[in-house]
């Protein structure tokens, strides 16, 4: 079955800095990634859906990028803030219909000032 | 639009007891999605719906768990008997034909 995995500790940037965080999986390449962004006490939230054909994607500070021969995605948030510190989810298609998505275990990041 | 709307916010039962969640998707999406959180095993997926039809529920636990969506405005996550075991946060989410999922606020259960 497919598994995914995530920094498990957490990752403390200085402010500005530029803050990488790494998704790696197994078995089923996916059709799409995606990286979501959850503070305590509330549901996650949509950034960045990169899809196979895809190298790169950008949204103001963020890049994603999705390696399907390393079976690897990476989210970096460039210019890092205070703000930016939560918890980052990344999520991939279980089959074909692209409809199903599970979910990494997340990494932690704080930026400090 | 307002979001995915979930209810109640917290709610709080006793082993034995009934627990009927509900989620309103947002307007125009085709996919509705329940997850259960807790700090050990994550965000972990419970059922999806497509157009109003259960499409996977092979992630809910036990036949103690239901769920229904009877139309497109409206969904509902039940557990019955609850045992304290079932405390988590429950999220529900909807999802356009793109792919990127909306999460709701979350349900947090407690089971005493």
């Amino acid at each position: 079955s497919q598994k995914i995995e995530q920094n498990s500790e957490a990752l403390n940037i200085q402010e500005g800095k530029t803050a990488t965080l790494t998704c790696n999986y197994t078995n089923y390449s996916p059709a799409y990634l995606q990286w979501y962004r959850q503070d305590p006490g509330r549901g996650p939230v949509f950034l960045l859906l990169i899809r196979e054909n895809e190298k790169e994607k950008r949204k103001e500070r963020l890049k994603v990028t999705f390696d399907t021969t390393l079976k690897q995605s990476l989210f970096h948030i460039t210019a890092s803030q205070p703000a930016d510190s939560a918890t980052y989810l990344c999520a991939l298609d279980m089959d074909s219909s692209a409809s199903k998505i599970i979910f990494g275990s997340g990494t932690r990041l704080s930026i400090r000032p | 639009d307002a979001g995915v709307i979930q209810s109640p916010r917290h709610e709080v039962t006793e082993m034995g007891q009934e627990v009927t969640l509900r989620c309103k998707p947002i307007s125009g999406h085709n996919s509705l999605f329940w997850y259960r959180q807790t700090m050990m095993r994550g965000l972990e997926l419970l059922i999806y719906f497509n157009n109003n039809v259960p499409i996977d529920d092979s992630g809910m636990p036990e036949d103690r768990f239901s769920a229904k969506m009877p139309n497109a405005s409206f969904s509902t996550l039940k557990i019955q008997p609850s045992e304290p075991r079932d405390s988590a946060v429950y999220f529900c989410a909807s999802s356009p034909l793109s792919g990127e999922q909306f999460f709701g606020p979350g349900t947090r259960l407690t089971v005493l």
